[in-house]
């Protein structure tokens, strides 16, 4: 099983949806969850962290479920500037993060 | 603009030559990763330095020779490489606060293609 899976999409969605992402982690000890942006031929950017509470930034929500192993993260209100791929990334301990294969987001007008 | 800096951005080598991937950051960090991403690959990450002491070899051929002589700066020393080793490879650098959020910080990484 690999550590941290993801869909790989594309999701095709048009502008002003609602799209989800859903991530699981085989690792029941780690410790902190991110999603990172990356855009085509540059480098991956930390969106947001995510926090056993669920947290919020703006337009996008993340969610965590431990028991579970499983990360969400909701965009609202979709922009044509949110086109990426979004790697979900677990901090497998000692400072070792493991990514994602990431899902493609392409949103259209 | 990051603060994590890799030089060179493009490098072609042949198999037989010998090269070096440089990567500086200035942010006071004390964790420094490489990491691999060839096309339609996810990001494998290669190798893990705490304190400038490597605390992470994923498995990762003998070609392929990792430096950190102080914490901000990081190599990847190159030699008898693969046409299958041509990827993308990125540094990041991390402050060191485990368990808690270690938010990682990229380089726009190096573009390395082995002919």
């Amino acid at each position: 099983r690999k550590e941290v899976e993801q869909d790989p999409g594309p999701f095709n969605v048009p502008e002003g949806a609602t799209v989800a992402f859903n991530c699981t982690y085989s690792n029941s000890a780690s410790q902190s969850f991110f999603w990172y942006r990356q855009d085509c031929r540059k480098e991956p950017k930390l969106l947001m962290s995510v926090y056993s509470s669920g947290n919020e930034d703006g337009r996008f929500t993340a969610q965590l479920n431990r028991a579970s192993q499983y990360i969400s993260l909701l965009i609202r209100d979709s922009k044509l500037s949110d086109s990426a791929t979004y790697l979900c990334v677990v901090n497998g301990g000692y400072n070792k993060l493991i990514f994602g294969a990431g899902t493609r987001l392409a949103v259209h007008p | 603009e990051t603060g994590v800096t890799q030089t060179p951005r493009h490098l072609v080598m042949g198999m037989t030559n010998k090269k070096s991937l440089k990567c500086e950051q200035h942010l006071g960090h004390n964790a420094m990763y490489w990491y691999k991403q060839s096309a339609k690959k996810p990001l494998e990450l290669m190798f893990v330095y705490n304190f400038k002491e490597q605390t992470e070899n994923n498995s990762v051929p003998s070609r392929f020779s990792p430096e950190c002589p102080n914490s901000s700066h990081l190599f990847l020393h190159l030699h008898t490489l693969q046409p299958e080793d041509s990827a993308l490879y990125l540094c990041a650098s991390s402050p060191d606060v485990p368990p808690g959020n270690t938010e990682a910080f990229f380089g726009q990484g190096t573009r390395l293609t082995v002919v």
